[in-house]
C-alpha cells in the first residue's frame, strides 16, 4: 500500500525552527511532485508548499515565503520542510501529500490522492 | 493569489442529493478538486479534474464545472458522508488554493 509517514513535529518557541520530515513507501517517490498542507485547529486546509519530483521546482505561500524550505532526497524516499522563524500561527496539524499523476500528466501540483496522517506542530512560549 | 469560495455548511437528510458549490474566478481556466475530510482524519480526493472519479470512491460522488463554479454532488447521501468537503484548484506558476470548506451535515 502506498503511504506516507510525517514526522518531525512538537513544541517550539516563537522564533524557534523544526524540521519535518515524511517518509514515503511503495512508490516511485522521484517521479512525483510533492506538498505540504497544513490545518490549525478547528480550521480549514491551508496549502504551504511544493516542489518537483526532481526537485528543481518549489513553490511556496506568501504566508511562509522566506521562512520554510521545502526539499526532498530521493535516495531516501524523503520529503522534508525545514520551517525557521517561527510564528503562533504557524501552529497547525501538517500533512504531505502525493500529487495524482494520470497515464498523460504528471504536473508539480494538481490533485494530491495520497495523504500522511499529519504531525502536529505548535509554537509558544 | 485568487480565492475558492464555499458555503460553510449544507445540511441533507439520509437518501437526498447534496450540492456543494465553489466559485472562484480562476476556475474557468483551471481545474478543481474535492477533498473529504473526517474528524481526526487526512483528507481524500473524491474528485479530481472537475468531474473525475478515483478508483475506490463511491459513484453517488459526482463533480461538474459551469463558468467560474465548480459542484460537488453526493446523490442518496448516506449517514456516513457527514464529513467537511473542501475544494482545491491549482494554476501554472505553482500555486495552490483551497477553498474555505464546507461542512456536510447528514440530518
Amino acid at each position: 500500500e502506498v503511504q506516507l509517514v510525517e514526522s518531525g513535529g512538537g513544541l517550539v518557541q516563537p522564533g524557534g525552527s523544526l524540521r519535518l520530515s515524511c517518509a514515503a513507501s511503495r512508490f516511485t517517490f522521484s517521479s512525483y511532485g510533492m506538498t505540504w498542507v497544513r490545518q490549525a485547529p478547528g480550521k480549514g486546509l491551508e496549502w504551504v508548499s511544493a516542489i518537483s519530483g526532481s526537485g528543481g521546482s518549489a513553490y511556496y505561500a506568501d504566508s511562509v515565503k522566506g521562512r520554510f524550505t521545502i526539499s526532498r532526497d530521493n535516495s531516501k524516499n524523503t520529503l522534508y520542510l525545514q520551517m525557521t522563524s517561527l510564528r503562533a500561527e504557524d501552529t497547525a496539524v501538517y500533512y504531505c501529500a502525493k500529487v495524482y499523476c494520470s497515464s498523460t500528466s504528471c504536473p508539480t501540483v494538481g490533485a494530491f490522492d495520497i495523504w500522511g496522517q499529519g504531525t502536529m506542530v505548535t509554537v509558544s512560549s | 493569489s485568487y480565492e475558492l469560495t464555499q458555503p460553510p455548511s449544507v445540511s441533507v437528510s439520509p437518501g437526498q442529493t447534496a450540492r456543494i458549490t465553489c466559485s472562484g474566478d480562476a476556475l474557468p481556466k483551471q481545474y478543481a478538486y474535492w477533498y473529504q475530510q473526517k474528524p481526526g482524519q487526512a483528507p481524500v480526493l473524491v474528485i479530481y479534474k472537475d468531474s473525475e472519479r478515483p478508483s475506490g470512491i463511491p459513484e453517488r460522488f459526482s463533480g461538474s464545472s459551469s463558468g467560474t463554479t465548480v459542484t460537488l454532488t453526493i446523490s442518496g447521501v448516506q449517514a456516513e458522508d457527514e464529513a467537511d468537503y473542501y475544494c482545491q484548484s491549482a494554476d501554472s506558476s505553482g500555486t495552490v488554493v483551497f477553498g474555505g470548506g464546507t461542512k456536510l451535515t447528514v440530518l
